[in-house]
């Protein structure tokens, strides 16, 4: 069974404004892990940001910001703000806990374009 | 740089030859993870190491790949006969612990192509 979907297979945004990336997760684990990552063109994975599957509050970093609903097994991504530098490949992964938690598994990520 | 770097960041080679990347991860990262990812597709998991102890090996891994991490610091992934199916990028990411919050870090990737 998939057990991360990203419906979005493209998103276009403009410059300065703010765009949410859709991830919902599939898990019977108690406690695991959700994950962000950026890809531009050139290849390497960049970690955006984590929210933990116990924590309080959804989670920021800077402009990136994660919509966390654990009842809808849902973890979007919110960009505020979009630059130019923000278009590329965007993947949401999640580590489950003890003992399956030794890998990410990735949706198969959403591309974002902003548009100047 | 104190990243995880990868070489080589290309390599053409033709079907049947071997081919044999190298991955550094950050230094003091005990796990060390690779994988695998296709052309518009997330990254798959490969197999991954606790300091030189190979612990899980993904299905994706046939008995043409064999990975090793000998001293528990840089991690080599090697692909025997290689087949068409082989291109893809391979991506190496280390951790420094085991607990759900931990993140991992990707090097930039090797990518392979096979002629």
């Amino acid at each position: 069974a998939q057990k991360i979907t990203q419906t979005q297979p493209g998103m276009f945004v403009q410059e300065k404004e703010a765009v949410t990336l859709d991830c919902t997760y599939d898990t019977s684990d108690p406690s695991y892990g959700l994950f962000w990552y950026k890809q531009p063109s050139s290849g390497e994975m960049i970690f955006l940001i984590y929210q933990g599957s116990y924590d309080q509050q959804n989670a920021t970093e800077g402009r990136y910001s994660l919509n966390f609903q654990k009842a809808r097994k849902s973890a979007n991504l919110v960009i505020s703000a979009s630059q130019l530098g923000d278009s590329a490949m965007y993947f949401c992964a999640m580590r489950e806990g003890y003992p399956k938690g030794n890998k990410l598994v990735f949706g198969a990520g959403t591309i974002l374009r902003v548009k100047s | 740089d104190t990243g995880v770097s990868q070489n080589p960041r290309h390599k053409i080679t033709k079907r049947g030859q071997n081919v044999t990347f190298r991955c550094d991860p950050i230094s003091e990262h005990n796990r060390l993870y690779w994988y695998r990812q296709t052309l518009g597709q997330g990254p798959e998991f490969l197999t991954y190491f606790q300091n030189e102890a190979q612990l899980e090996k993904s299905r994706l891994l046939s008995d043409r790949f064999s990975a090793e991490r000998p001293k528990g610091s840089f991690s080599t992934l090697e692909i025997q006969r290689t087949e068409q199916g082989d291109s893809a990028m391979y991506l190496c990411a280390s951790s420094p612990g085991t607990g759900v919050q931990e993140t991992q870090y990707f090097g930039p990737g090797t990518r392979l192509l096979v002629l």
